[in-house]
């Protein structure tokens, strides 16, 4: 079983629409932190949060940590091509820093 | 500031053989973890090296074992290999083991035949 799952696997939209992508788990996090990932790339750091209920914008990015710090949510507004890539969240437990439990991500697609 | 480096981004071996993967971590960095990512799944953490010791272990049999050199710079050693050992191997360094972003490196994409 998956400890932190994410949702939708698959996610195929046209430029311009929004989507949201969601990470969730039973288990409570110090804190988690969203990737992003390009084919035969590693993961790039997008942001970390660490306080329940925070909210965090990058650009047209904005990611929400649950109050309960179980989950967490990416939305994207007016997404781009350039958008395009595998969506990664990475939970940390009891502040094992660098010992990241990962969600089996999120396969963005956006067309022109 | 150089990022982080693997070494080398492809590699293909036989069943059975034996496989040294190498990393070097950020500057100022004294934290390396290792990941393997299956084909369409998330990273699934192999261990961490702090200052040249193991400090964690995730769920992998002991056929994988790494080690951390006093520049920080690590190896990630995988014995007698099995077909279900290709993945892309990740190599991501922290500022120190209790710091919570790590930053990654491209990976090794390792095929075993």
């Amino acid at each position: 079983t998956q400890l932190l799952e994410q949702s939708p696997q698959f996610l195929s939209i046209q430029e311009g629409e929004n989507l949201t992508v969601y990470c969730n788990s039973s288990s409570v996090f110090s804190s988690l932190q969203w990737y992003r990932q390009e084919p035969g790339e590693g993961p790039v750091l997008l942001v970390t949060v660490v306080t329940g209920g925070e909210v965090k914008k990058l650009k047209r990015l904005t990611f929400q940590f649950g109050d309960a710090r179980k989950d967490s949510s990416l939305h994207i507004t007016a997404a781009q091509p350039g958008d395009t890539g595998l969506y990664l969240c990475a939970g940390e437990r009891n502040n094992q820093g660098g010992k990241l439990i990962f969600g089996q991500g999120t396969e963005l697609s956006v067309k022109p | 500031e150089t990022g982080v480096t693997q070494s080398p981004t492809h590699l293909i071996k036989t069943r059975g053989q034996q496989v040294t993967l190498r990393c070097s971590s950020q500057s100022g960095h004294n934290t390396v973890s290792w990941y393997q990512q299956a084909l369409g799944q998330g990273p699934q953490f192999i261990f961490q090296y702090y200052r040249e010791e193991e400090n964690g272990r995730g769920n992998f049999p002991p056929r994988f074992s790494g080690l951390q050199f006093p520049n920080y710079s690590s190896e990630l050693n995988v014995n007698a290999l099995e077909l279900d050992d290709s993945a892309l191997y990740l190599c991501a360094s922290s500022l120190t083991a209790s710091n919570t972003e790590a930053f990654f490196g491209q990976g090794t994409r390792l095929t075993v035949v």
